[in-house]
């Protein structure tokens, strides 16, 4: 069975430092889909990256990018200048060839002025 | 830009009554999805559709049902409430990158 593994529970970063968020997860798939969603205390659900597994470059959004190391399935988040508006929940996620997102327990981030 | 419309945002039944929830995906989003996260939970996969049929489906009661209309809006019906269906139930719709889903702000039911 496909899991999600987010071994921080809690993490807090400095405004204006940089930050990594640690995700792991097992598949016996080549190709599969990550992503990192962001869940502020408003509750919605915002995609903040995608990772596609056939690609070897990490992707990037602004200030957001993975490291994404295949053969050790693990998916990490880096916030660079942190920013007091990251303050919230991220969630990695894992998709293969079903509609279904597995998500993983969440690491909740703290960004400090 | 649009986003999924979920409605309502907030709703509070009594045990055994019904509840219907409605999303209005993304303009041009083909798929709908519903998710039902608890309280300090991450999200769970319940039910998705694709052009109006059923695409795929997680741990969704029997007491639940859904479906997708011609205009792509998809509607949860829920029956027979119970305490433990409390929770937020996110709508997400996808287009061309059937990856890559796009969450409504979610419907707060809470159930007494």
């Amino acid at each position: 069975a496909q899991t999600v593994t987010q071994s921080q529970p809690e993490m807090s970063v400095q405004e204006a430092e940089t930050v990594t968020l640690s995700c792991t997860y097992d598949t016996s798939e080549n190709n599969y889909y990550l992503f990192w969603y962001k869940q502020p205390p408003s509750r919605q659900m915002i995609l903040v990256i995608r990772q596609e597994a056939y690609k070897q470059q990490n992707a990037t959004e602004n200030r957001f990018s993975v490291n994404f190391q295949k053969a050790a399935k693990s998916f990490s988040l880096k916030i660079s200048d942190s920013q007091l508006g990251d303050t919230a929940m991220y969630f990695c996620a894992f998709i293969e060839n079903t509609d279904k997102l597995i998500f993983g327990t969440g690491t909740r981030l703290q960004v400090f002025p | 830009a649009a986003g999924v419309i979920q409605s309502p945002r907030h709703l509070i039944k009594e045990k055994r009554e019904t509840a219907t929830l409605k999303c209005y995906p993304i303009p041009r989003h083909d798929t709908v999805y519903w998710y039902q996260q608890g309280p300090g939970q991450d999200p769970q996969f319940l039910i998705s559709f694709y052009e109006k049929m059923q695409s795929d489906k997680g741990s969704i009661p029997d007491r639940f049902s859904a479906q997708q209309f011609s205009d792509y809006h998809s509607e949860l019906n829920m029956s027979s409430l119970e305490l433990g269906d409390s929770a937020l139930y996110f709508c997400a719709s996808s287009a061309n990158r059937p990856y890559e889903q796009y969450f409504g702000p979610g419907t707060r039911l809470t159930v007494t």
